[in-house]
C-alpha cells in the first residue's frame, strides 16, 4: 500500500529557479526519506530526516518535515540540467525492516 | 565500498516462459535485501524483502517468488510469466538497522 503520496505529480522550471515537491504521508513515521531516479536508472539515496527533525539541509537540497500536517517537503535551490530526474518520499515505521515509497514527482529543468 | 549488481539489464521473454533475475551485494554482511517493481512512470511497489538467509516476506501475492540461498545474492523467479509482469525490476540492500537503501542498476523485463 501507498503511505507517501507526492506533489505535485510533474514539474518544470527554468533552470536556476528553486524547485518545491511535497509529500503527504498517513500514518505516523520513524523518519522519511528522498531519493532520486534518473531515468531507466535505479534510485539514490538523497536524504534522510527523523521524526524530531524539522529541517535538514544537504548542498542545494533543503528538506522540512511536519509531523502534526503528517508532510514533508523537498527544495532544490538554484536547479541544473542534471537535477531532471523523478523524485520520491519514502517512510519508515518502527514496526518493520521495509520503507514505503510514493508515486514520486517527475521534475523536469528546462535550459 | 558497497557495490549491487544485477542482471540481466534487459530481458524479452514469452508469455509461459520461467524467470529468473539475480541480485549480489558487495562488501557487506548481513543485509536486507529487496525486491521492487516499477511500472512506467509510477512508483516502487514492494515485491519481497529478506533480513537473512531463507527468510523471505512476500508483500504482494502473485506468480512471482524469491530466495535468499546465500548471504549477499536474492533471486527472483517465476515459473510462468505473464504480461502483467513486465516493468523494471529494481534489486536493493540495507544495513540491519538501517532504513537507508541501496538501489542496483535495474532490469527491464518486457513479457511478450
Amino acid at each position: 500500500s501507498q503511505q507517501g503520496e507526492e506533489d505535485p505529480q510533474a514539474l518544470s522550471i527554468q533552470e536556476g529557479e528553486n524547485a518545491t515537491m511535497n509529500c503527504s504521508y498517513k500514518t505516523s513515521i520513524n523518519n522519511l526519506q528522498w531519493y532520486r531516479q534518473n531515468s531507466g536508472r535505479g534510485l539514490v539515496h538523497l536524504i534522510l530526516i527523523r521524526s524530531n527533525e524539522r529541517e535538514k539541509h544537504s548542498g542545494r537540497l533543503r528538506v522540512t518535515l511536519d509531523t502534526s500536517k503528517k508532510s514533508s517537503s523537498l527544495l532544490i535551490t538554484a536547479s541544473r540540467a542534471a537535477d531532471t530526474a523523478s523524485y520520491f518520499c519514502a517512510t519508515a515505521t518502527n514496526r518493520d525492516d521495509k520503507i514505503i515509497f510514493g508515486k514520486g514527482t517527475r521534475l523536469h529543468i528546462l535550459p | 565500498s558497497q557495490t549491487i549488481h544485477q542482471w540481466p539489464a534487459t530481458l524479452v521473454q514469452p508469455v509461459g516462459s520461467p524467470l529468473s533475475l539475480e541480485c549480489t551485494v558487495e562488501g557487506t554482511s548481513n543485509p536486507n535485501l529487496y525486491w521492487y517493481r516499477q511500472a512506467a512512470g509510477r512508483g516502487l511497489q514492494l515485491l519481497f524483502y529478506s533480513v537473512g538467509i531463507g527468510q523471505i516476506s512476500s508483500e504482494v501475492p502473485q506468480n512471482l517468488s524469491a530466495s535468499r540461498p546465500q548471504d549477499r545474492q536474492f533471486i527472483l523467479s517465476s515459473k510462468k510469466l505473464l504480461l502483467s509482469d513486465s516493468g523494471f525490476y529494481l534489486c536493493a540492500w540495507s544495513l540491519r538497522g538501517s532504513d537507508t537503501q541501496y538501489f542496483g542498476p535495474g532490469t527491464r523485463l518486457t513479457v511478450l
